[in-house]
């Protein structure tokens, strides 16, 4: 069965630094592999996803992954830190989005903490 | 268009109280899911729905029921609330490859 793993429960980084957030997951057939942003009190939002073709996501807020097949990853980046960011990040993947049982397989969550 | 929208926002419940959770969605998306958030877990799937009339057991279902009557709305209802229920839930709905979901019900079983 598919699992993420979220390497780091937290990640402190001071404003205008550069932040990659690890995410890794456990099956190499084909995954579509998403980025969501929970900021306080809120709701999920999806920050970005790769379906397929350039293993280089842009996604919103300045953020980007990159999907490395080989390593089963897909780290999360930016390159540099605001103090809006501050959130908790959840990686997720699925293998079979056509199927009716379609679900996502959730990683524990990363908050980052921006430092002024 | 609202997205998903969850009612009540908060609720404290006593041990072997009932309550059901209201989730609605306006966006025609056939596919809804419950989800409940514990500190250092994810989120983890209580059950979801593929369309109108139809429900699944997620990977938690234990101690939950769910009824999807009518397309926009899917219902989550704790029988006799346990302690261990006191959690953070999301509802989501999908298009194809997107969930979008609600703010959230926090709830407290003391």
């Amino acid at each position: 069965a598919q699992s993420v793993t979220q390497l780091d429960s937290q990640v402190p980084v001071f404003e205008e630094a550069p932040v990659e957030l690890r995410c890794n997951y456990s099956s190499s057939v084909s995954v579509y592999l998403f980025w969501y942003v929970q900021y306080p009190n809120q709701g999920l939002q999806l920050l970005l996803k790769y379906l397929s073709g350039s293993t280089l996501v842009k996604g919103i807020n300045g953020f980007e992954a990159e999907f490395n097949k080989s390593q089963t990853s897909f780290h999360l980046r930016k390159p540099s830190v605001h103090i809006s960011d501050t959130a908790e990040y959840f990686c997720a993947v699925s293998d079979r989005p056509m199927d009716s049982n379609y679900q996502l397989i959730w990683g524990a969550g990363t908050k980052l903490i921006i430092k002024p | 268009n609202a997205g998903v929208t969850q009612t009540p926002k908060f609720r404290v419940l006593k041990t072997g109280q009932s309550m059901t959770l209201l989730c609605a969605q306006d966006m025609n998306h056939e596919y809804m899911y419950w989800y409940r958030q514990d500190p250092g877990m994810g989120l983890r799937l209580i059950h979801y729905s593929v369309g109108e009339g139809t429900t699944a057991k997620g990977e938690v279902p234990d101690g939950y029921n769910v009824s999807r009557l009518k397309k926009q709305n899917f219902l989550l209802g704790l029988e006799s609330a346990a302690p261990s229920q006191t959690s953070v839930y999301f509802c989501a709905s999908r298009d194809y490859y997107e969930q979008y979901f609600g703010p959230g019900t926090r709830l407290t079983v003391t």
